[in-house]
């Protein structure tokens, strides 16, 4: 166990609506990461979050947004859902923002119709 | 090119045997190299930490070659409970941030 909970665990959507993805950090972790997995794929970087502010961003369209709270818990916003974000969705945290270890949560799995 | 490239797997392998598996980045400048495991359907988990003088956890060895951008990790003696998804990351800094970037991955599967 890492101590990075994730929810939902599975979520299913249809093409252009909006979905939110939350993520509770390990106790003491002040960087959230969020990464995409498509199936037989590693995880893709979507973006990092550190002290509430976003650290650094991956090649994903703006319609991928976040944000990270006081508590260093995080979300996941993606808007204009197509049929391709459909993946798992795997939140991690980690120590601080060059830390190589990273926790991570079991994921969500969205599927998008 | 892909910042991190991992060779395509499957490997089968019996058990006892030793495997190696290879992987390539492209930016010069990252920092930090790791491997990490996942097993189907579960999260990734960090396996060990490369680093350039070479590594060893147990069964497991980890080398980093920074002239040829190569890392390579070792598993000696494998057991069924290695088999897996083994991924390849590096650390890359830009000026918007730091970002850990994975391979692809490579599976692993250990058969008796």
């Amino acid at each position: 166990e890492t101590g990075v909970t994730q929810s939902p665990t599975h979520l299913i959507k249809t093409r252009g609506q909006q979905v939110t993805l939350r993520c509770s950090s390990q106790s003491g972790h002040n960087t959230v990461s969020w990464y995409q997995q498509a199936l037989g794929q590693g995880p893709q970087f979507i973006f990092q979050y550190y002290r509430e502010e976003e650290n650094g961003r991956g090649n994903f369209p703006p319609r991928f947004s976040g944000l990270q709270f006081p508590n260093y818990s995080s979300e996941l916003n993606v808007n204009a859902l197509e049929l391709d974000d459909s993946a798992l969705y795997l939140c991690a945290s980690s120590l601080g923002p060059l830390e190589g270890k990273l926790f991570f949560g079991s994921g969500t799995q969205l599927s998008v119709l | 090119r892909k910042e991190v490239e991992q060779d395509p797997g499957p490997f089968n392998v019996p058990e006892g045997a030793t495997v190696a598996f290879n992987c390539t980045y492209s930016n010069s400048a990252s920092q930090s190299f790791f491997w990490y495991r996942q097993d189907c359907r579960k999260e990734p988990k960090l396996l060990m930490s490369v680093y350039s003088s070479g590594n060893e956890d147990g069964r497991f060895t980890a080398q980093l070659n920074r002239a040829s951008q190569y890392i390579s990790l070792l598993i000696r003696d494998s057991k069924l409970s290695d088999s897996a998804t083994y991924l390849c990351v590096v650390t890359v800094t830009s000026l918007y941030g730091n970002k850990l970037v994975f391979g692809a991955g490579t599976i692993l599967r250990v058969k008796s």
